[in-house]
């Protein structure tokens, strides 16, 4: 079956480390998208990769850093320089057809910094 | 700046009823609008995509209208269910640019 995956569902980390969630896509889409959701403050965008080897900074790429070596994946590395990084994480991928854009989205990760 | 808003408030319906959602928006020239349903710790999932030279989209029970000149649109659930009890998102777009800006979401609550 064709989907999104991210791992692992939950994350603790010590405070001034830094972690990678992953995310795998097998929908051969070309764009990726990381999205950090807060109670009440809905979807904000992070970082978004349109092809392979190239990514642009979203509304609050802040303290974040991503890589697209492969069209399948897109990881996420929250850093120490994170001020505020416990929060929801979703990555979505989309393809673009007839200038119309749909979202598939991973299930999420939830990261705790203790 | 570009800004959509949606139902603060939580809507609480009677099973049976037809739940009404809101989404308007300024400053911005959306191509299409979509919504997404979430539930509580899980990723969204797209629901319906009207473009601007559509008036009224149908899927089931679902409903969609989009007013370009009142800049708003309208998703209507019929015969709710309390499975439809979901955080619903609007999600606006335009031409080939690949970020969607999305609301805050509006949660919906049918009882039985």
């Amino acid at each position: 079956d064709g989907g999104i995956t991210q791992s692992p569902k939950y994350l603790f980390r010590k405070e001034g480390q830094n972690v990678t969630l992953s995310c795998e896509q097998n929908l051969n889409h070309d764009a990726m998208y990381w999205y950090r959701q807060d109670p009440g403050q809905g979807l904000r965008l992070i970082y978004y990769s349109q092809i392979v080897n190239d990514f642009q900074k979203g509304d609050i790429a802040e303290g974040y850093s991503v890589s697209r070596e492969k069209k399948e994946s897109f990881p996420l590395t929250v850093t120490s320089a994170q001020k505020n990084p416990t929060a929801f994480y979703l990555c979505a991928s989309s393809t673009l057809a007839g200038g119309l854009e749909t979202q598939c989205f991973g299930p999420g990760t939830g990261l705790l910094v203790l | 700046s570009q800004k959509i808003e949606q139902n603060s408030e939580a809507l609480n319906i009677q099973e049976g009823k037809t739940a009404t959602l809101t989404c308007n928006y300024t400053n911005y020239s959306p191509a299409y609008l979509q919504w997404y349903r979430q539930d509580p710790g899980r990723g969204p999932v797209f629901l319906l995509l009207i473009r601007e030279n559509e008036k009224e989209k149908r899927k089931e029970r679902l409903k969609v209208t989009f007013d370009t000149t009142l800049k708003q649109s309208l998703f209507h659930i019929t015969a709710s269910q309390p499975a439809d009890s979901a955080t619903y998102l609007c999600a606006l777009g335009a031409g080939n640019n690949r970020k969607l800006i999305w609301g805050l979401g509006t949660s919906l609550a049918v009882n039985p």
